[in-house]
C-alpha cells in the first residue's frame, strides 16, 4: 500500500460545477498537507497549505483534513476552464526525515465551458 | 523577479552519453531539489540539498549525481549508467525550515536519441 492514494482520474466536469479533489493516506505521523497545481508541461505551483486538521479557505478553494479518517480533500467553486490542470497532494511529518513531502500521483481535472 | 529557472527546456542525449541540467534560483533559499516525473508514477525525488557542499539521495539516486558549490545552483548530470532517462525533470527549492513549501522551475525534459 502507498504511503499516499490519490486517484488519477481524469475528472471531467462543466464550468461552474464544484469539484471535490481528495487523498488519503496511511501515516499518522503527517502534520503538514499540501495541495499543489500542475499545468501541462509547467512545474508545479503551492496552491493551498493547512497544518494538522480543519479548514482553509482561499477564494473558490477550500482544503480539508481529517486526521481521524486520514483523508484530505480539495474543493474548488465555481470551476473555470483555466482549472483545468493536474492537482498533486502532498504530505509530510514533523522532523527530520518526516519532513520529506510524499506525494501522490495527481488528478487530472479538465473544466469544460 | 525571483523565481527558479531551468535549462534546457529540451535535452537530447544519445547513448552512452552524460548530459547535465541546469538549475539557478535567487529566491535565497537554502534547500533545493531534484525530481523525475513519469506518466503515472508522481514525483519522485532523486537528489536534494540543503546546505551548499552538502547533499542527500533521493528515493531514486542511482544513475544521477548533483554539485551544490554555490546557494544559487544545483545541477543535475544524468549519467551513462542511467538506463531509463526519458522523463520531465523538476528543480525545486524552499526554505529549509519549510520544506513543505517548495517552489519549482518550469522542468526539463529529457528525450534519448
Amino acid at each position: 500500500q502507498k504511503e499516499v492514494e490519490q486517484d488519477p482520474g481524469p475528472l471531467s466536469v462543466p464550468e461552474g460545477a464544484i469539484v471535490s479533489l481528495n487523498c488519503t493516506y496511511s501515516n499518522s505521523a503527517f502534520q503538514y498537507f499540501m495541495w499543489y497545481r500542475q499545468y501541462s508541461r509547467k512545474g508545479p505551483e503551492l496552491l493551498m497549505y493547512t497544518y494538522s486538521s480543519g479548514n482553509k479557505e482561499d477564494g473558490r478553494f477550500t482544503a480539508q483534513v481529517d486526521k481521524s479518517s486520514k483523508y484530505i480533500s480539495l474543493f474548488i467553486r465555481d470551476s473555470q476552464p483555466s482549472d483545468s490542470a493536474t492537482y498533486l497532494c502532498a504530505m509530510s511529518g514533523n522532523a527530520g526525515n518526516n519532513r520529506k513531502l510524499i506525494w501522490g500521483l495527481g488528478t487530472s481535472l479538465a473544466v469544460n465551458p | 523577479d525571483g523565481g527558479i529557472t531551468q535549462s534546457p527546456k529540451y535535452l537530447f542525449r544519445k547513448e552512452g552519453q552524460n548530459v547535465t541540467l541546469s538549475c539557478e534560483q535567487n529566491l535565497n533559499h537554502d534547500a533545493m531539489y531534484w525530481y523525475r516525473q513519469d506518466p503515472g508514477q508522481g514525483l519522485r525525488l532523486i537528489y536534494y540539498s540543503q546546505i551548499v557542499n552538502d547533499f542527500q539521495k533521493g528515493d531514486i539516486a542511482e544513475g544521477y549525481s548533483v554539485s551544490r558549490e554555490k546557494k544559487e545552483s544545483f545541477p543535475l548530470t544524468v549519467t551513462s549508467a542511467q538506463k531509463n532517462p526519458t522523463a520531465f525533470y523538476l528543480c525545486a527549492s524552499s526554505i529549509d525550515r519549510e520544506p513543505e513549501t517548495q517552489y519549482f522551475g518550469p522542468g526539463t525534459r529529457l528525450l534519448v536519441l
